[in-house]
């Protein structure tokens, strides 16, 4: 079925490290990955995003990697500081049997960024 | 981010009642979803909607109902409020042909 899974649950870094989310799907077919940053309190925010005919995108600290053989795809932030604190999630896209895309999330990641 | 907003922001309820939660839209965008987000779940789709008077289930619909009579609004009512209904709900839209979605700044619903 539709699955998007997501690890790890929670990541502690300390500022000035990089941190790397990792998520897994199920549909060969999907082609957009976003993720999502979500401030304590807040609305999930886009912070970047990849499609399926990409294998990497940059912008400043953050980077997406996507290996469509493995159905795997990946966040990456380098130099990370406290303001990095939020639960990350990542989507994929899913068609459904009507003919649309919806997005499916994982279960987020809680990443703690220590001075 | 101003363009879409929900109200209220904050609704206590009590078991049994009908509720209904507001989003609203200046974008213009087609595609309109509401999720719930609940502690070890991520975001669950309830209900989306392609455009005005179209609307389809998402993963866990049971218990909610959807209308779009307008493009720019996409209430979503509880006809019985359950205690496993207690929540945060976020609104979301996207414009047709894009992937890129925007949440509204949810409704923390608590059923009580």
């Amino acid at each position: 079925g539709e699955n998007v899974e997501q690890h790890p649950s929670t990541l502690s870094v300390q500022e000035g490290d990089s941190a790397v989310i990792k998520c897994t799907y199920s549909d060969s077919a999907s082609n957009y990955f976003p993720w999502y940053k979500q401030e304590l309190g807040k609305r999930p925010q886009l912070i970047i995003d990849i499609r399926s005919n990409v294998g990497e995108k940059k912008d400043q600290r953050i980077a997406v990697t996507l290996n469509k053989t493995a159905k795997h795809f990946s966040l990456h932030i380098t130099e990370t500081q406290p303001e990095d604190s939020a639960v990350y999630f990542c989507a994929a896209s899913i068609q459904s049997n009507t003919g649309f895309q919806k997005l499916v999330f994982g279960t987020g990641t809680r990443l703690l960024v220590s001075p | 981010d101003a363009g879409i907003t929900q109200s209220p922001r904050y609704k206590i309820t009590e078991t049994g009642r009908q509720v209904t939660l507001m989003c609203h839209q200046t974008w213009s965008h087609s595609y309109m979803f509401w999720y719930r987000q609940d502690l070890g779940h991520g975001l669950r789709l309830i209900y989306y909607s392609a455009a005005a008077d179209i609307t389809d289930k998402g993963e866990v619909p049971d218990g909610y109902v959807v209308s779009r009579s307008k493009t720019e609004n996409f209430p979503l009512t509880l006809e019985s409020a359950t205690r496993s209904q207690t929540s945060v709900y976020f609104c979301a839209s996207r414009a047709g042909v894009r992937y890129e979605q925007y949440f509204g700044p949810g409704t923390r619903l608590t059923v009580t």
